[in-house]
């Protein structure tokens, strides 16, 4: 069976700060992945996908980047947190053979304080 | 522009009440809708539906999709407190990227 791990669950930077959060996905190969945003009163907000390493796609301008490294790893990033890049950060996988349904990981709560 | 609208926003019920979630949507190029469950964390996956009129049911749970009006409900019978949740409507379109436009979800808590 498939399996999506992300991590950190938690953590609190300080503005400026830089930002890493990683994604693996078990049990499938050449899934898509995505990247959303949840923040409070605000429906989930897709900020990259990709259909294969090193092919991401931006879905809104910010100042966080994605990299896909290997098939099965996705990695967020940021130089330089902002204030407003508080939230919580969902990884996700889908198979192109499904069409649109996709899984979610764990998640991470950033802070930038 | 495209758009997922979930009513109500929040919903108060008691153990053993049904409920009915509501979904909207004016999505261009549509593929599916979906619903999922999110309780403190990741959203799980409930259903797909991509064809008008048929029903998907799993225990308690039960959603069909109105693809000419442009909604789908999702219904909950005898609830339970374990029912207690953010439900997510999505809907997807484009290509194989699988992309999804989410509602704002509606917040269900049912009391004991």
């Amino acid at each position: 069976s498939q399996t999506i791990h992300q991590w950190p669950a938690t953590l609190v930077q300080p503005v400026g700060s830089p930002l890493s959060l990683e994604c693996t996905v078990e049990g499938t190969s050449n899934p898509n992945l995505y990247w959303y945003r949840q923040a409070a009163g605000r429906g989930l907000q897709l900020l990259f996908y990709s259909v294969g390493i090193g092919q991401i796609s931006s879905e809104v301008p910010q100042n966080l980047s994605a990299s896909r490294p290997q098939d099965r790893q996705f990695i967020l990033s940021s130089k330089k947190l902002l204030l407003s890049d508080s939230g919580f950060y969902l990884c996700a996988w889908g198979r192109q053979s499904s069409g649109n349904t996709i899984y979610f990981g764990e998640g991470s709560w950033l802070t930038v304080v | 522009e495209d758009k997922v609208v979930q009513s109500p926003l929040s919903l108060v019920v008691h153990e053993g009440d049904t409920v009915t979630l509501n979904c909207s949507y004016e999505v261009t190029n549509f593929r599916s809708l979906l619903w999922y469950k999110q309780e403190k964390k990741a959203p799980t996956f409930l259903f797909m539906l991509t064809s008008s009129g048929i029903e998907k049911k799993s225990g308690r749970l039960s959603s069909i999709l109105d693809k000419k009006e442009l909604f789908s409900i999702l219904n909950i019978t005898a609830t339970q407190t374990g029912d207690s949740a953010i439900y997510l409507c999505a809907v997807g379109y484009g290509g194989s990227q699988g992309n999804l436009i989410f509602g704002k979800g509606t917040k269900l808590s049912v009391k004991p």
